[in-house]
Order: C-alpha cells, then structure tokens, then sequence
C-alpha cells in the first residue's frame, strides 16, 4: 500500500518568515496530494490539494508542489501568523474511490 | 449540511468493555473513511467503505475491531472487548466518490479512554 513520509515532525519559525514542510510517497498511481490543518483538539480540515497533472498550485500564502518523477511534494507557507501554528498533514491517494494515506504531521510554531 | 457527524464526543470505559461509535456522513456523499488518530502513530486508516461496502479493512488492528455501514447515512465501529491501548481520537470522514471535489471532511472525532 501507500507509505507517505512527511518531515520535520516540529518546525518552528518567527512570525513573517516561510515555512516549508515535505512529503515522500511511494505508490507510483497515486495522483491526488492533499494537505490538512489541524488546530489544537479540532478535526482536520483540508487547506490545499494538488493533482499530479498540476505541477504548482497556489491560494494567498500557501503553495504546494508536486514532483511526480521524484514522488514528492511540499508545502509552503509565506508570511506566516501565530494563526499558522497548527499540526499539518500530508496525504496520498489514488483519487476517486481510494482513501487518503496521511504523512505523521508536522507540528508548525509560529512565535510572534 | 451540518457536516460528518459522530457521537459521542467522549467516551469513558473499562477495559474488557464493548464500545460502539457513530457516524453519520454529509448527505450525498458515498465514500465514508474510520481513521484512528495518536501522538505515536499519527492518523491511521482503520477501514472505508464505497456505497456502503466494505473496501479495505487492511487496518483494522485485531479482531476486536470490527465496521460495519447499513446504510448510506449511517456507519458505526464496534471494539469488543476494549483494552486501554486502544485509547485514541477516532474520527470518521467522508467524500463524494466520482464527483467534483473528492474532499474527504471529518467529523468532530470521538476521544476514547479506555481504563
């Protein structure tokens, strides 16, 4: 099955610098990338996705991109706030009809 | 929509009792996913199931676990008996297989302590 491999496991930043998280995966099929957000005692929420046919996707100050050949994609946040801290996730999948095989998280501090 | 929802939020047991947790999927939707949740292990895909069948249950840890979905707007995970290492958040999420957005949504979770 899919084994997603995320790092760092903690990052921590001062408010206003970019923060960049990455994901390994390793089934060659998967083709769908999304990125979640969990708050403190909250259910994650997604924030971004890719698809493998988009090599750049980008919404205010997150992007994520996607090397397929190499099997791996980040996640990059610029110009971050406190609001920002936050465990993300990363995830695989097959797409339609497949579940998402999540990264083990990264917990991101962002100290003012 | 109200969203995936799931009850209870918190559930309080002895070990070597029987634990069941619900959850109902956004209407619509025809995919619905059990992951377990651990500082040590991260979300785990326990079981999901397309159009109320079983899919992949290649995570279900043991015997004790067991899922099942009668219908599309209802699905509930069973642990019998329970023991405290299966403490954890549990969450249930869903998505809408073949359509649009294949955005899996979770719910709330339910915090289960086992002692």
């Amino acid at each position: 099955g899919e084994n997603v491999e995320q790092h760092p496991s903690t990052l921590s930043v001062q408010e206003g610098d970019s923060a960049v998280i990455k994901c390994t995966y390793s089934d060659s099929a998967s083709n769908y990338f999304p990125w979640y957000k969990q708050e403190l005692g909250k259910r994650p929420q997604l924030i971004i996705d890719i698809r493998s046919n988009v090599g750049e996707k980008k919404d205010q100050r997150i992007a994520v991109t996607l090397n397929k050949t190499a099997k791996h994609f980040s996640l990059h946040i610029t110009e971050t706030q406190p609001e920002d801290s936050a465990v993300y996730f990363c995830a695989a999948s097959r797409d339609s009809g497949y579940a998402l095989n999540f990264g083990k998280g990264t917990s991101l501090l962002v100290t003012p | 929509d109200a969203g995936v929802i799931q009850s209870p939020r918190h559930e309080v047991t002895e070990m070597g009792q029987e634990v069941t947790l619900r959850c109902k999927p956004i209407s619509g939707h025809n995919s619905l996913f059990w992951y377990r949740q651990t500082m040590m292990r991260g979300l785990e895909l326990l079981i999901y199931f397309n159009n109320n069948v079983p899919i992949d249950d290649s995570g279900m840890p043991e015997d004790r676990f067991s899922a099942k979905m009668p219908n599309a707007s209802f699905s509930t995970l069973k642990i019998q008996p329970s023991e405290p290492r299966d403490s954890a958040v549990y969450f249930c999420a869903s998505s809408n297989w073949g359509g649009r957005s294949t955005e899996a949504f979770f719910g709330q979770g339910t915090r289960l302590t086992v002692v």
